[in-house]
């Protein structure tokens, strides 16, 4: 069964605080996602890498960075958190073929800034 | 990427029921199309692939309609256990980049 686990089920942090969300896969997928989910607004995609090294904005990335420098892990990056970035933030990978284009998901870490 | 509408619900049935929930989405050139299930407080975890041609998994039929573009999940003898969000997810542009809708409540009750 692929695995995809997150560092943190929740976690606050202080406005201004740099924040570190981790996110690591066992089935050596290429692709790697980070989503944040609000009541109402669903799923919305913050960044997608589909190597590593490689990454794409989402449709909200702003007040984010990511990293992945090893295909396993995939990190999400808060440089200065706002109380506007409290939400349920899901990790999730994916093969690279259209035969596996199934998303795991990771337990998902709630974030709340105070 | 392009917007990919549900209704949120909740649809309200009992025991029994056959319910349909319908998914539109706005970017023709999509590729992919998928329904997860999402229960509370936990992640979301794929229910089934849509193909053009059809496809059902014991209670479970998804259709897609690529000329009206839209996508179905129908359920039949509903049980207790499916009370979920279902969401639809559609795959779109040259990395397959997942969209998904804001999903649709459901509620079994005896």
């Amino acid at each position: 069964d692929v695995k995809v686990t997150q560092s943190s089920r929740y976690l606050v942090k202080r406005t201004g605080e740099k924040v570190f969300l981790e996110c690591v896969q066992d089935m050596d997928h290429e692709n790697m996602f980070w989503y944040r989910q609000d009541p109402g607004l669903g799923l919305r995609l913050i960044y997608f890498s589909y190597d590593v090294k490689m990454k794409e904005k989402g449709d909200i990335p702003e007040g984010y960075s990511v990293s992945r420098e090893k295909k396993e892990r995939f990190s999400l990056i808060l440089e200065s958190a706002s109380t506007n970035q409290t939400s349920m933030y899901l990790c999730a990978s994916r093969g690279q073929y259209p035969s596996t284009y199934e998303q795991y998901f990771g337990p998902g870490t709630r974030l709340t800034v105070t | 990427r392009k917007e990919v509408e549900q209704d949120p619900g909740p649809f309200n049935v009992p025991e029994g029921a056959t319910v349909a929930f319908n998914c539109t989405y706005s970017n023709s050139a999509s590729q992919s199309f998928f329904w997860y299930r999402q229960d509370c407080r936990k992640e979301p975890k794929l229910l089934m692939s849509v193909y053009s041609s059809g496809n059902e998994d014991g209670r479970f039929t998804a259709q897609l309609n690529r000329a009206s573009q839209y996508i179905s999940l129908l359920i039949r003898d509903s049980k207790l256990s499916d009370s979920a969000t279902y969401l639809c997810v559609v795959t779109s542009g040259g990395s397959y980049i997942p969209t998904f809708g804001r999903g649709t409540s459901l509620i079994v009750h005896p």
